[in-house]
């Protein structure tokens, strides 16, 4: 079965750091996304990508985050300068349909900012 | 009031036992409707999708409803597999972003 991979699975940084998360989403799917969820709360979505752009963005994704699809294969998001409120499991998402499309998730990524 | 609000438990129930659980949504726009399931410490895993007509997948069945802006997930027959976190989750009309419920935790005892 096809899955979302994400490296990598802990990453610790010193605060202030910049921190890049990786995700290969399912081959056959345009459409990507990244949520978080800190400890003992809800997942919150962060960001949608499609066609080499941002498409949908909350309040929580501000100038310290940045996305990007460097090749044909591989989705990030980049934290500029880490704080220790950053501390939470980071999800990345894909599907094959925009608004309808079922979204998959990756293992996610365990950020600790110390 | 919450967007998408879920009884955190715990549901703590025998083998073998019926367990509902409810969500609400305050956003009458809502489109999509979800059921994901969460283990501990692991990523949120799609149930089923949640359709106006009720729909059924093996034990699990789900309804929604629309006027009262209210969804539901009934376990028949529970195993302790079936232990873990269960997230309401919805769409917007035209949008992408999921929007979680906190989850509803159920521990299915021997």
């Amino acid at each position: 079965e096809p899955e979302v991979t994400q490296t990598p699975s802990h990453q610790v940084t010193q605060m202030g750091q910049e921190v890049i998360l990786r995700c290969v989403p399912i081959s056959n799917h345009l459409y990507f996304y990244w949520y978080r969820q800190i400890l003992g709360q809800k997942v919150e979505f962060l960001v949608s990508f499609y066609n080499n752009e941002i498409s949908e963005k909350s309040e929580i994704f501000d100038d310290q985050f940045s996305v990007e699809r460097p090749d044909g294969s591989n989705f990030t998001l980049k934290i500029r300068s880490t704080k220790l409120e950053d501390s939470a499991m980071y999800f990345c998402a894909s599907s094959d349909q925009g608004s309808m499309g079922i979204q998959y998730f990756g293992a996610g990524t365990r950020l600790s900012v110390l | 009031r919450k967007e998408v609000e879920q009884d955190p438990g715990p549901f703590n129930v025998p083998e073998g036992a019926t367990v509902a659980f409810n969500c609400t949504y305050s956003n009458s726009a809502s489109q999509s409707f979800f059921w994901y399931r969460q283990d501990c410490r692991k990523e949120p895993k799609l149930l089923m999708s949640v359709y106006s007509s009720g729909n059924e997948d093996g034990r699990f069945t789900a309804q929604l409803n629309r006027a009262s802006q209210y969804i539901s997930l009934l376990i028949r027959d529970s195993k302790l597999s079936d232990s873990a976190t269960y997230l309401c989750v919805v769409k917007g009309a035209g949008r992408r972003a999921l929007t979680f419920g906190s989850g509803t935790r159920l521990q299915v005892q021997p």
